[in-house]
């Protein structure tokens, strides 16, 4: 079952913090971020697994809540280069690997 | 090297074409996956190779025909599409199958415009 991300689309001006949530309404095992540039192939950022994790890499860190079945991904002091659409994929204990159905940033100068 | 290779980038065929797209990976993975993906949509899964074996099959209609020769090569073959198979396809590779946390890792993916 596809996970929910919010919000569908947030811009933003470069230096500025975003957040993007994803949530599924079945247990989760592991959340995927990735981010995809326009005619690229999705870009792997980060796996949360359960345990209620926390992950950074530089600006973009990420969190897992295992009991709200949801992840957020923070973006902080965006730069040019964090535009893109993000998605979330979730692990359902075994079932099919699943993307979120994507948020789209752009970040302006 | 964490690089997935796929051929061809682009590819233009008609209704009663037979082509095929590929996927190279070293990377000693033994799962590999193919997904579509419509413009401003999200990956979908089509098929999961673990091991050399299809093991997910996501009800994909029979003018896909996967093959995975070994373990570093994955091929799907394409014959009588129709234009709403038009589509971005994406090869990706794992360690091993996901639901236990395995990362995957995506190539550039081969743009499909079916005439």
């Amino acid at each position: 079952q596809q996970p929910v991300q919010s919000p569908q689309a947030v811009i933003l001006r470069e230096g500025e913090d975003a957040v993007i949530n994803c949530s599924s309404s079945k247990a989760l095992y592991s959340v995927h971020w990735y981010r995809q540039k326009h005619g690229e192939a999705p870009v792997f950022l980060m796996i949360l697994l359960k345990g209620g994790e926390q992950k950074g890499h530089e600006k973009i860190s990420a969190s897992f809540n295992e009991k709200k079945q949801q992840s957020s991904l923070y973006l902080t002091a965006s730069q040019l280069s964090y535009s893109g659409t993000y998605f979330c994929g979730i692990d359902n204990y075994g079932q099919n690997f699943v993307f979120g159905p994507g948020t789209r940033l752009s970040v302006l100068p | 090297d964490t690089e997935v290779t796929q051929t061809p980038k682009h590819l233009v065929m008609g209704m009663t074409n037979k082509k095929s797209l590929k996927c190279e990976q070293h990377m000693g993975h033994r799962a590999m996956y193919w997904y579509k993906q419509k413009a401003k949509k999200p990956p979908e899964l089509m098929f999961v190779y673990s091991y050399e074996k299809l093991s997910i099959n996501e009800s994909v209609p029979s003018r896909f025909s996967p093959e995975c020769p070994n373990s570093s090569l994955l091929n799907l073959h394409l014959h009588a599409l129709q234009p709403e198979d038009s589509a971005l396809y994406l090869c990706a590779s794992s360690q091993v199958a996901s639901g236990t946390g395995e990362t995957q890792y995506f190539g550039p993916g081969t743009r499909l415009l079916v005439l």
